[in-house]
């Protein structure tokens, strides 16, 4: 089954602590992006990556990294999390010509991450 | 369950009954317009695409209309069930190269049995 999995599906920490969020598609996909929701604000972009090897900030960038090593993984990584950063996280992929030809994303399940 | 559906414009339809879910868009060079649904718990999930060069597209039970003069965009769902019920949200995308997506807030739609 064609999919995006994110791992965890919820996460408790404390301010300070480094935490990783996964992100796994087996689809192929060129493009992966990391979102995060926040009630009243929708849906907007963190990072997102072109290939291996390439990525790039979106609308709110500060206070996370990623990395691409793998076509199929796009990890988000937390180094200090601090409360602002409690939110509901979608990673997301799309297949290569799609961010130039038009193709929808594909979401995983979301990580719901309180930071206290 | 997940907080996302708060503060967001709600639609309560009968079941049964066509349910027309509105957006307005921000940017005139969008060329691509997609509807997504966000079930409680779930990732947005991609029900229908539509280009600029088009006034319409049909899929099963779902419609969207796109008028580029008032930068609007509608999802009509036909005979609404209550599996329907979900936040579904608009997207849009620029054109020319790479041009990041950009979502709405999104609509609340509740089914009443």
């Amino acid at each position: 089954e064609a999919q995006v999995t994110q791992n965890p599906r919820y996460l408790i920490t404390v301010t300070g602590k480094k935490l990783t969020v996964t992100c796994s598609q087996n689809m192929n996909h060129e493009y992966m992006s990391w979102y995060r929701q926040d009630p009243g604000l929708g849906l907007r972009q963190i990072y997102y990556s072109m290939n291996v090897e390439v990525t790039d900030k979106g609308d709110v960038p500060e206070g996370y990294k990623v990395s691409r090593k793998e076509k199929r993984n796009f990890p988000l990584i937390l180094e200090s999390p601090s409360p602002n950063q409690t939110s509901l996280y979608f990673c997301a992929s799309s297949s290569g010509t799609g961010v130039f030809h038009n193709s929808p994303l594909h979401f995983g399940n979301g990580t719901r991450l309180t930071v206290t | 369950g997940e907080s996302v559906g708060l503060h967001l414009p709600t639609l309560s339809v009968q079941e049964g009954d066509n349910s027309i879910i509105n957006c307005a868009y921000s940017n005139s060079a969008s060329d691509y317009f997609i509807w997504y649904k966000q079930e409680s718990g779930k990732g947005p999930q991609f029900i229908i695409d539509i280009r600029s060069n088009m006034d319409k597209r049909q899929g099963q039970r779902v419609t969207v209309l796109l008028n580029k003069t008032v930068k609007h965009l509608s999802l009509q769902i036909a005979a609404t069930q209550p599996g329907d019920s979900a936040v579904y949200f608009c997207a849009e995308k620029g054109a020319g190269g790479y041009q990041k997506v950009t979502f709405g807030i999104g609509t609340k739609l509740q089914v009443i049995p």
